[in-house]
């Protein structure tokens, strides 16, 4: 079964500073990627999903940025942090119409 | 954006008490999937419940699918501590891998 690794698990930044968090698969390849942010006590927001390497489709206009460099490895990246980029940052991936499966996410705090 | 509104936002019961939540959302679709997320951590697919459905099980969960009110119930059935958590509805669209969640319901059962 399909196993996504996120780290780290927690974050806290500086306002400006770069970010780079990163998730990979195991147990499946060709998978759908997607990036997840989940406000405290709220759904998820779409950010990011991807259909291989390279394409990379954006759900909302924002700070971030993400990279698929290889099959399996999802990586959401930001230049410049702001106050309003904390959350809690979920991956997940998926094969076609079947359930979405996903990592343990990543707190981040921007200070 | 969100198509999935769950109901009620929250729900407090006693172990052994049955707990029922809401999905209701706006276009038609293809699939409709319940997750459960504990505190602090990734969410786990519970049951996937296609357009073409009414009613499925798992165990003690029990899912109806009513695609002319456009709304889905989920029932948890004897519940334990362990069901502590909230539970989301996300809807998944013909010809769309992408799904859309709603905010979810926080079930507390208490001991």
């Amino acid at each position: 079964s399909q196993t996504i690794h996120q780290w780290p698990a927690t974050l806290v930044q500086p306002v400006g500073s770069p970010l780079s968090l990163e998730c990979t698969v195991e147990g499946t390849s060709n998978p759908n990627l997607y990036w997840y942010r989940q406000a405290a006590g709220r759904g998820l927001q779409l950010l990011f999903y991807s259909v291989g390497i390279g394409q990379i489709s954006s759900e909302v206009p924002q700070n971030l940025s993400a990279s698929r460099p290889q099959d399996r490895q999802f990586i959401l990246s930001s230049k410049k942090l702001l106050l309003s980029d904390s959350g809690f940052y979920l991956c997940a991936c998926d094969r076609g119409n079947q359930p979405q499966h996903f990592g343990d996410g990543t707190r981040l705090s921007i200070l | 954006s969100q198509q999935g509104e769950e109901d009620p936002q929250a729900l407090s019961i006693q172990e052994g008490e049955n707990a029922t939540m809401n999905c209701s959302y706006k276009t038609s679709i293809n699939n409709l999937q319940w997750y459960r997320q504990n505190s602090g951590r990734g969410l786990v697919h519970l049951i996937l419940i296609r357009s073409n459905e009414r009613e499925k099980h798992s165990g003690r969960l029990r899912v109806t699918l009513d695609t002319s009110k456009k709304s889905s119930s989920l029932l948890i059935t004897a519940s334990r501590a362990a069901d502590t958590a909230s539970y989301f509805c996300a809807t998944g669209l013909t010809n769309d891998y992408k799904l859309s969640f709603g905010a979810g319901t926080t079930v507390t059962v208490r001991a």
